[in-house]
Order: structure tokens, then C-alpha cells, then sequence
């Protein structure tokens, strides 16, 4: 089955520095790639998502960018703010988002000092 | 509006008691979910409910009982439940992408 591994497990920037977090999956046919972001005492917000027919997408200050070959795919958040503070899971799926059936990562505890 | 509504936020209860989570979503998705968080980890898919019947159980124990009463609600019910199924219990909707709801924060004492 598939495995999604997560690196760092904590990220510590200060404001206004970039941050990436970084996952590879073990299933080549794993074909949608969501990370979400999860404050304290929330459900895990959708923030970006990717599909295996595109290299990059970017959302204002955030960017996901996946290589298929490497079976790898990263989350990179720009001039990061404290509200950016949380946890992010990234997560991949052979189905789409439609079957939930997602295998997540071990999550990144993000910290932005001001 | 990508919102899906749980209630109630918190709920304490002891080994002994039945109680309830429920559910709410009108985005018209037709796949709901039931999942499990424990502190510092990953969601955990506990049930999935496609066109309003159970296509999922990811071997939960029988203690914990889903309902899907109609496309809009999926219930969680609970009794004889264990200190440690004490978690996060999340629940979310999906179409082309899965979103979550805010959780209920079980204590089971």
C-alpha cells in the first residue's frame, strides 16, 4: 500500500523567511497530492492541492510543486507570518479527493517568530 | 461554502454512557466520513458512507456505530466506550476533494 513520509517533523522560521516542507509516497500510482493545515483545536484545513498532470500550482504565498519521477512533493510557504504558525500534513491518493481515502504524512509543527 | 458542521465541539463522558456526534454538510457531496485524530498524529479513517450507505469500516471496534440518516448528516454513536478512544473524532465530505469539519474533542474518563 502507500506510505507518505514527511520531513522536518518541526520547522522553525522567522517572519518573512520562506518555509518548505517536504514529502515523497511510495505508490506510483498515487495521482492527487492535498496538504492541509491544522491550528490548535481545529479540523485540518485544505489549503493547496495538486494533481499528478501538473508540475506546480501556487496560491498567493503558498506553492506546491510535484516530481512524478521522484515520487516526491513539497509545500513551500513565502514571507511567512505567525499566523502561518500550525501543523501541516501533506497526503497523497491513487484516487482523487473524491474517495477521501488519503494516506497522510506524520505532519510538520511549523513555527514562525515574529 | 466548504463548510461541514459538528457538533457538539467538546463531550465528556464516562465508560458507562451512550452518547452522540453528529454531522452536517450541504455542499451535495454524496461521500461522508468519519475520522479519528490522536494528539500529534495524522487523521485516522475510522468509516466511509457513499450515497448514504456504509462502503468503508476500517475495523473499528463495534462500540462506535455510524448512521447516515439522509445525504446531509452522519451520525457517530457512541457507548461502552474505553479511556483511550479518547481523541479528536473529525468528520468530513468529499467531491472532488475531501474537506474536514472542526471535530468533536472526546474525554472519556
Amino acid at each position: 500500500g502507500e506510505n507518505v513520509e514527511q520531513h522536518p517533523s518541526t520547522l522553525s522560521v522567522q517572519e518573512g523567511d520562506s518555509a518548505v516542507i517536504k514529502c515523497t509516497y511510495s505508490d506510483s500510482a498515487s495521482n492527487y497530492f492535498p496538504w492541509y493545515k491544522q491550528e490548535l483545536g481545529k479540523g485540518p484545513q485544505l489549503i493547496i492541492d495538486i494533481r499528478s498532470n501538473v508540475g506546480e500550482k501556487k496560491d498567493q504565498r503558498i506553492a506546491v510543486t510535484l516530481n512524478k519521477t521522484a515520487k516526491h512533493f513539497s509545500l513551500h510557504i513565502t514571507e511567512t507570518q505567525p499566523e502561518d504558525s500550525a501543523v501541516y500534513f501533506c497526503a497523497a491518493s491513487p484516487y482523487g479527493g473524491s474517495q477521501g481515502n488519503l494516506i497522510f504524512g506524520k505532519g510538520t509543527k511549523l513555527s514562525v517568530k515574529p | 461554502d466548504t463548510e461541514v458542521t459538528q457538533t457538539p465541539k467538546h463531550l465528556v463522558m464516562g465508560m458507562t454512557n451512550k452518547k452522540s456526534l453528529k454531522c452536517e454538510q450541504h455542499m451535495g457531496h454524496r461521500a461522508m466520513y468519519w475520522y479519528k485524530q490522536k494528539a500529534k498524529k495524522p487523521p485516522e479513517l475510522m468509516f466511509v458512507y457513499s450515497y448514504e450507505k456504509l462502503s468503508i469500516n476500517e475495523s473499528v471496534p463495534s462500540r462506535f456505530s455510524p448512521e447516515c440518516p439522509n445525504s446531509s448528516l452522519l451520525n457517530l454513536h457512541l457507548h461502552a466506550l474505553q479511556p483511550e478512544d479518547s481523541a479528536l473524532y473529525l468528520c468530513a465530505s468529499s467531491q472532488e476533494k475531501l474537506f474536514f469539519g472542526s471535530g468533536t474533542q472526546l474525554s472519556v474518563l
